[in-house]
């Protein structure tokens, strides 16, 4: 089981203002995801990265942008938060395709209300 | 297109009442499907991964099985602990990165009363 950490947990800030969702993951996992998910909805992937330098965006379209510098950590980032970005944001990452399949982990989950 | 369809989106049971939770897909080639628990607040916990049809896994309280267009949570003798929000996915192949990708069902919240 992975380890997956994100920071705030909570996160309540006013419009216009610019904000980072913490992720890191100590299992030296390649792939990682942020999906947002709504209250009673379903999770929406928004961006994954199979590796250092590599970001895609993913079904759900999105105001925000990831890096991947390092193996460890997926930060992402509104540059202008808006009250339409309130909702949770969750983190997991996957370990390198060697079997058929590749299980995801998640971490806790960081709530974001845009005020 | 790929989808995922959970049913019922609530059940409440009593304790000991066993029961049974629905998940069917549409997907063009099937790599995985995946069965997560959620609590309030938290991030998915992991459960179970099915490849094929015909395949069954035990843990507990609770048994995936998977046929070629739907998979079953079977949950015997719930305990009130067992309440949560129990998530379906799957992982269908494709090409370059995006392979590994998940698409979710929306859940069924299981409530498990004393």
């Amino acid at each position: 089981e992975a380890d997956i950490y994100q920071t705030p947990r909570y996160l309540v800030i006013g419009t216009g203002k610019k904000i980072t969702l913490e992720c890191s993951q100590t299992m030296g996992h390649d792939k990682m995801y942020w999906y947002q998910q709504d209250p009673g909805m379903e999770l929406h992937l928004i961006h994954y990265s199979y590796g250092v330098n590599s970001t895609e965006k993913g079904d759900l379209s999105s105001e925000s942008t990831v890096s991947r510098i390092r193996t460890e950590h997926f930060p992402l980032t509104l540059e202008s938060a808006r009250p339409s970005h309130t909702s949770q944001y969750l983190c997991a990452s996957s370990p390198p395709a060697g079997g058929i399949q590749e299980t995801q982990y998640f971490g806790p989950g960081t709530r974001l209300l845009v005020l | 297109e790929d989808q995922v369809t959970q049913s019922p989106e609530a059940l409440r049971l009593q304790e000991g009442e066993s029961s049974s939770l629905n998940c069917s897909y549409t997907v063009s080639g099937l790599r995985g499907l995946f069965w997560y628990r959620q609590d309030p607040g938290k991030g998915p916990e992991f459960l179970f991964t099915l490849y094929s049809a015909g395949e069954e896994k035990e843990k507990e309280r609770l048994k995936a099985t998977l046929t070629k267009k739907e998979s079953f949570l079977h949950i015997t003798a719930p305990k009130p602990e067992d309440s949560a929000t129990y998530l379906c996915a799957v992982q269908a192949w494709g090409y370059g990165g995006s392979q590994g990708n998940l698409i979710f069902g929306k859940g069924t919240k299981l409530s498990v009363k004393p």
